[in-house]
Protein backbone atom coordinates (compact mmCIF):
# COMPACT_ATOMS: atom_id res chain seq x y z
CA UNK A 1 0.00 0.00 0.00
CA UNK A 2 0.71 3.43 -0.11
CA UNK A 3 1.98 4.52 -3.69
CA UNK A 4 2.57 8.02 -4.89
CA UNK A 5 3.37 8.01 -8.54
CA UNK A 6 4.16 11.21 -10.40
CA UNK A 7 3.94 12.03 -14.31
CA UNK A 8 6.15 12.81 -16.41
CA UNK A 9 9.44 11.40 -14.97
CA UNK A 10 11.14 13.75 -17.20
CA UNK A 11 10.63 16.54 -19.35
CA UNK A 12 12.78 18.60 -21.45
CA UNK A 13 11.49 21.99 -21.75
CA UNK A 14 12.51 24.95 -24.07
CA UNK A 15 13.27 28.47 -21.89
CA UNK A 16 9.90 30.63 -21.17
CA UNK A 17 7.63 27.69 -21.39
CA UNK A 18 5.16 26.22 -18.83
CA UNK A 19 5.66 22.70 -17.74
CA UNK A 20 2.99 20.68 -15.25
CA UNK A 21 3.75 17.91 -12.77
CA UNK A 22 1.43 15.50 -11.21
CA UNK A 23 1.32 13.68 -8.34
CA UNK A 24 -1.27 11.16 -7.34
CA UNK A 25 -1.80 8.96 -4.34
CA UNK A 26 -2.41 5.61 -6.08
CA UNK A 27 -4.69 3.65 -2.79
CA UNK A 28 -5.38 6.19 -0.12
CA UNK A 29 -6.56 9.36 -0.25
CA UNK A 30 -4.40 12.15 0.68
CA UNK A 31 -5.43 15.92 2.19
CA UNK A 32 -2.05 16.81 2.12
CA UNK A 33 0.73 16.50 -0.22
CA UNK A 34 4.08 18.05 -0.38
CA UNK A 35 6.52 19.06 -2.91
CA UNK A 36 10.28 19.05 -2.92
CA UNK A 37 13.09 20.31 -5.06
CA UNK A 38 16.25 18.29 -4.79
CA UNK A 39 19.97 19.58 -6.43
CA UNK A 40 22.55 17.14 -6.95
CA UNK A 41 23.89 15.09 -3.96
CA UNK A 42 21.79 17.44 -1.90
CA UNK A 43 18.83 17.23 0.85
CA UNK A 44 15.05 17.87 -0.36
CA UNK A 45 14.43 21.26 0.03
CA UNK A 46 10.90 21.86 1.01
CA UNK A 47 8.82 24.22 -1.81
CA UNK A 48 5.38 23.95 -0.70
CA UNK A 49 2.61 22.05 1.26
CA UNK A 50 -0.36 21.45 -0.81
CA UNK A 51 -3.94 21.24 1.06
CA UNK A 52 -6.68 19.66 -0.81
CA UNK A 53 -9.33 22.83 -1.47
CA UNK A 54 -7.47 25.40 -0.30
CA UNK A 55 -4.40 27.62 -1.55
CA UNK A 56 -0.46 25.60 -1.09
CA UNK A 57 1.44 27.18 1.41
CA UNK A 58 4.82 28.23 0.28
CA UNK A 59 8.01 28.06 1.83
CA UNK A 60 10.13 31.33 2.58
CA UNK A 61 11.77 32.51 -1.13
CA UNK A 62 9.64 30.04 -3.06
CA UNK A 63 7.86 31.71 -5.60
CA UNK A 64 4.05 31.48 -5.56
CA UNK A 65 3.46 32.94 -8.91
CA UNK A 66 6.48 30.63 -10.58
CA UNK A 67 5.44 27.32 -8.79
CA UNK A 68 1.51 27.23 -9.38
CA UNK A 69 0.17 24.50 -7.35
CA UNK A 70 -3.35 22.94 -7.11
CA UNK A 71 -4.63 20.03 -5.17
CA UNK A 72 -8.55 19.65 -7.07
CA UNK A 73 -8.94 16.14 -5.42
CA UNK A 74 -7.95 13.52 -2.89
CA UNK A 75 -5.71 11.60 -5.03
CA UNK A 76 -4.22 14.08 -7.42
CA UNK A 77 -1.93 17.80 -6.61
CA UNK A 78 -0.20 19.28 -9.87
CA UNK A 79 2.88 21.77 -9.63
CA UNK A 80 3.22 23.81 -12.51
CA UNK A 81 6.64 25.56 -13.39
CA UNK A 82 5.52 28.74 -15.38
CA UNK A 83 8.54 30.39 -17.45
CA UNK A 84 10.60 28.30 -17.04
CA UNK A 85 14.29 28.85 -16.89
CA UNK A 86 17.68 27.20 -16.88
CA UNK A 87 18.13 27.52 -13.42
CA UNK A 88 14.85 26.24 -12.63
CA UNK A 89 16.36 22.64 -13.92
CA UNK A 90 16.16 20.16 -10.92
CA UNK A 91 15.01 17.14 -9.30
CA UNK A 92 11.13 18.00 -8.39
CA UNK A 93 9.98 14.98 -5.91
CA UNK A 94 6.34 14.80 -4.63
CA UNK A 95 4.91 13.41 -1.28
CA UNK A 96 1.41 12.84 0.16
CA UNK A 97 0.50 12.05 3.73
CA UNK A 98 -0.84 9.02 4.83
CA UNK A 99 -3.33 9.28 7.38
CA UNK A 100 -3.72 5.45 8.41
CA UNK A 101 -0.07 5.60 9.16
CA UNK A 102 0.15 8.16 11.59
CA UNK A 103 0.54 10.86 8.82
CA UNK A 104 3.57 9.17 7.04
CA UNK A 105 4.81 10.85 4.06
CA UNK A 106 4.88 8.36 0.77
CA UNK A 107 6.95 9.77 -1.90
CA UNK A 108 6.77 10.24 -5.24
CA UNK A 109 9.47 8.82 -8.30
CA UNK A 110 10.46 11.99 -8.87
CA UNK A 111 10.28 14.32 -11.88
CA UNK A 112 13.86 15.64 -13.93
CA UNK A 113 13.00 18.94 -15.33
CA UNK A 114 15.32 20.02 -18.02
CA UNK A 115 14.62 23.78 -18.99
CA UNK A 116 17.12 24.76 -22.36
CA UNK B 1 13.84 24.63 16.38
CA UNK B 2 14.40 21.35 14.77
CA UNK B 3 17.59 20.06 13.38
CA UNK B 4 18.89 16.62 12.06
CA UNK B 5 22.20 15.88 11.62
CA UNK B 6 23.69 13.02 9.85
CA UNK B 7 27.56 13.83 10.23
CA UNK B 8 28.37 11.12 7.94
CA UNK B 9 28.39 12.51 3.98
CA UNK B 10 29.61 9.19 2.46
CA UNK B 11 30.71 5.65 3.48
CA UNK B 12 31.97 3.16 1.66
CA UNK B 13 32.02 -0.69 2.24
CA UNK B 14 32.91 -4.39 1.47
CA UNK B 15 29.77 -6.11 0.83
CA UNK B 16 28.72 -8.35 4.20
CA UNK B 17 30.38 -5.42 6.39
CA UNK B 18 27.77 -4.15 8.81
CA UNK B 19 27.17 -0.66 8.83
CA UNK B 20 25.84 1.73 10.95
CA UNK B 21 24.65 5.26 9.95
CA UNK B 22 24.55 7.95 12.59
CA UNK B 23 21.63 10.47 13.01
CA UNK B 24 21.24 12.91 15.74
CA UNK B 25 18.44 15.31 16.31
CA UNK B 26 17.01 18.25 17.92
CA UNK B 27 14.35 19.44 18.86
CA UNK B 28 12.48 21.23 22.33
CA UNK B 29 9.31 18.66 21.74
CA UNK B 30 8.63 16.23 24.45
CA UNK B 31 6.76 14.26 21.95
CA UNK B 32 7.68 13.63 18.15
CA UNK B 33 8.66 11.36 15.24
CA UNK B 34 11.75 10.34 13.63
CA UNK B 35 11.89 8.51 10.42
CA UNK B 36 14.01 7.18 8.00
CA UNK B 37 13.82 6.84 4.01
CA UNK B 38 16.14 5.19 1.34
CA UNK B 39 16.93 6.74 -2.01
CA UNK B 40 18.13 4.72 -4.51
CA UNK B 41 20.05 6.02 -7.35
CA UNK B 42 16.37 5.92 -8.99
CA UNK B 43 15.43 9.32 -7.00
CA UNK B 44 12.60 7.79 -5.71
CA UNK B 45 12.22 7.97 -1.75
CA UNK B 46 11.32 4.87 0.08
CA UNK B 47 10.27 4.93 3.38
CA UNK B 48 11.77 2.14 5.71
CA UNK B 49 10.44 3.25 9.09
CA UNK B 50 8.96 5.42 11.47
CA UNK B 51 9.44 5.56 15.20
CA UNK B 52 7.05 7.83 18.02
CA UNK B 53 9.52 9.18 20.36
CA UNK B 54 7.58 7.24 23.49
CA UNK B 55 8.57 3.67 21.79
CA UNK B 56 12.41 4.06 22.82
CA UNK B 57 12.34 -0.04 22.07
CA UNK B 58 15.13 -0.81 19.36
CA UNK B 59 13.33 -2.39 15.90
CA UNK B 60 14.94 -5.05 13.84
CA UNK B 61 13.32 -5.75 10.14
CA UNK B 62 15.29 -8.44 8.28
CA UNK B 63 18.86 -6.93 7.74
CA UNK B 64 17.73 -4.10 9.04
CA UNK B 65 17.51 -2.54 12.73
CA UNK B 66 17.23 0.26 14.24
CA UNK B 67 18.80 2.07 17.48
CA UNK B 68 16.62 4.92 19.43
CA UNK B 69 18.37 6.59 22.08
CA UNK B 70 16.25 9.65 23.83
CA UNK B 71 19.00 10.50 26.55
CA UNK B 72 21.77 11.00 23.58
CA UNK B 73 18.95 12.14 20.95
CA UNK B 74 20.56 9.53 18.43
CA UNK B 75 17.94 7.60 16.09
CA UNK B 76 21.08 4.86 14.14
CA UNK B 77 20.70 2.71 11.42
CA UNK B 78 22.30 -0.56 11.24
CA UNK B 79 22.50 -2.55 8.13
CA UNK B 80 24.22 -5.82 8.58
CA UNK B 81 25.62 -8.18 6.01
CA UNK B 82 25.34 -5.57 3.81
CA UNK B 83 24.71 -6.24 -0.10
CA UNK B 84 25.38 -3.81 -3.40
CA UNK B 85 21.61 -3.09 -3.50
CA UNK B 86 21.76 -1.39 -0.37
CA UNK B 87 24.05 1.19 -1.75
CA UNK B 88 22.05 4.70 -1.85
CA UNK B 89 21.02 7.77 -0.31
CA UNK B 90 19.98 7.39 3.28
CA UNK B 91 17.82 10.12 4.86
CA UNK B 92 17.11 10.78 8.52
CA UNK B 93 13.88 13.28 9.13
CA UNK B 94 11.99 14.47 12.25
CA UNK B 95 8.54 15.69 12.89
CA UNK B 96 6.87 17.45 15.39
CA UNK B 97 3.69 15.31 16.88
CA UNK B 98 1.52 18.36 17.14
CA UNK B 99 -2.17 19.04 15.67
CA UNK B 100 -1.19 20.46 12.17
CA UNK B 101 2.39 19.65 12.44
CA UNK B 102 3.42 17.95 9.43
CA UNK B 103 6.63 19.07 7.68
CA UNK B 104 9.48 16.81 7.57
CA UNK B 105 12.67 18.32 8.54
CA UNK B 106 15.31 15.94 6.93
CA UNK B 107 18.91 15.40 7.36
CA UNK B 108 21.65 16.27 4.78
CA UNK B 109 21.63 12.56 4.04
CA UNK B 110 24.03 9.96 4.20
CA UNK B 111 25.60 8.48 0.53
CA UNK B 112 26.33 4.47 1.13
CA UNK B 113 28.33 2.76 -1.20
CA UNK B 114 28.55 -1.24 -0.77
CA UNK B 115 31.13 -2.72 -2.73
CA UNK B 116 31.18 -5.98 -4.38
Amino acid sequence: GAVVSQHPSRVICKSGTSVKIECRSLDFQATTMFWYRQFPKQSLMLMATSNEGSKATYEQGVEKDKFLINHASLTLSTLTVTSAHPEDSSFYICSAREPATGGTQYFGPGTRLTVL
Amino acid sequence: AQKVTQAQTEISVVEKEDVTLDCVYETRDTTYYLFWYKQPPSGELVFLIRRNSFDEQNEISGRYSWNFQKSTSSFNFTITASQVVDSAVYFCALRRNMEGAQKLVFGQGTRLTINP
